[in-house]
C-alpha cells in the first residue's frame, strides 16, 4: 500500500517560532510537493522538488523554505511563523511524467498548523 | 492567469438522488484530474481525463472532459453517504503546474 506520511496531524506554534514539517514517501517518487489548503482557495503550491537537492518555488513561497536531502523525504520550514500561516499543509508525491501528462499525486493526511 | 471554477461550492442532498458538479475554465488544459478528499485526510485521485469529449465511468461516478478541453463534469448516480467529501478538480500541463479548483463540498444525507 503506497504511503505518504506527514510527521504531525496537528501542530500549535507561537508567532516567531521556526517550524519544521516533515514528509516521507515510500514509493520512490521523483516529485514531491508542499501545498497549503485554505477554505475557498483550493490547493496552493508552496514549493516542489523533482529530484534530490533540487527545489523550485511554487505560487506562494514567501515565508517558507524546503529541504530535500534524501529522495524519500521533503521538509517544509517556516522560518518565523506568523498567524497568516495558520492553515492545512499537504505533502504530495508523484512519478515524473514521460510525456506531458498529469501523473497521479499521492497525498499525506495533512498537518493542521495553528500559529498563535 | 489560469483559473478553474467549480460549481456549486456546496451541495447537500438525500441518499439516492443524482447530482452533477462542474469544473470550468477559459483556458485549455492538456489533461484534468478529479480528486476526492474526506475530512481529515489528503485528496485521493478518482480519474484523469486527457482527450476532448472523453467520458470515464467509475461505478456510479461519470466524468466527462469537454470537447474543447476547457471544462469537465462529474455526475453521481444514486448518491450514497459514502460519497460525502470535498471534490476537487485540477488541470494543467504537468504536475508542477497544476491549477486547482476551490472544490465542491458534497454532503449526502441518509
Amino acid at each position: 500500500d503506497v504511503k505518504v506520511t506527514q510527521s504531525s496531524r496537528y501542530l500549535v506554534k507561537r508567532t516567531g517560532e521556526k517550524v519544521f514539517l516533515e514528509c516521507v514517501q515510500d514509493m520512490d517518487h521523483e516529485n514531491m510537493f508542499w501545498y497549503r489548503q485554505d477554505p475557498g482557495l483550493g490547493l496552493r503550491l508552496i514549493y516542489f522538488s523533482y529530484d534530490v537537492k533540487m527545489k523550485e518555488k511554487g505560487d506562494i513561497p514567501e515565508g517558507y523554505s524546503v529541504s530535500r536531502e534524501k529522495k524519500e523525504r521533503f521538509s517544509l520550514i517556516l522560518e518565523s511563523a506568523s498567524t497568516n500561516q495558520t492553515s492545512m499543509y499537504l505533502c504530495a508525491s508523484s512519478f515524473r511524467a514521460v510525456r506531458v501528462r498529469l501523473t497521479e499525486a499521492f497525498f499525506g493526511q495533512g498537518t493542521r498548523l495553528t500559529v498563535v | 492567469t489560469q483559473l478553474l471554477e467549480q460549481s456549486p461550492q456546496f451541495l447537500s442532498i438525500q441518499e439516492g438522488e443524482n447530482l452533477t458538479v462542474y469544473c470550468n475554465s477559459s483556458s485549455v488544459f492538456s489533461s484534468l484530474q478529479w480528486y476526492r478528499q474526506e475530512p481529515g485526510e489528503g485528496p485521493v485521485l478518482l480519474v484523469t481525463v486527457v482527450t476532448g469529449g472523453e467520458v470515464k465511468k467509475l461505478k456510479r461516478l461519470t466524468f466527462q472532459f469537454g470537447d474543447a478541453r476547457k471544462d469537465s463534469s462529474l455526475h453521481i448516480t444514486a448518491a450514497q453517504p459514502g460519497d460525502t467529501g470535498l471534490y476537487l478538480c485540477a488541470g494543467g500541463e504537468s504536475n508542477y503546474q497544476l491549477i486547482w479548483g476551490a472544490g465542491t463540498k458534497l454532503i449526502i444525507k441518509p
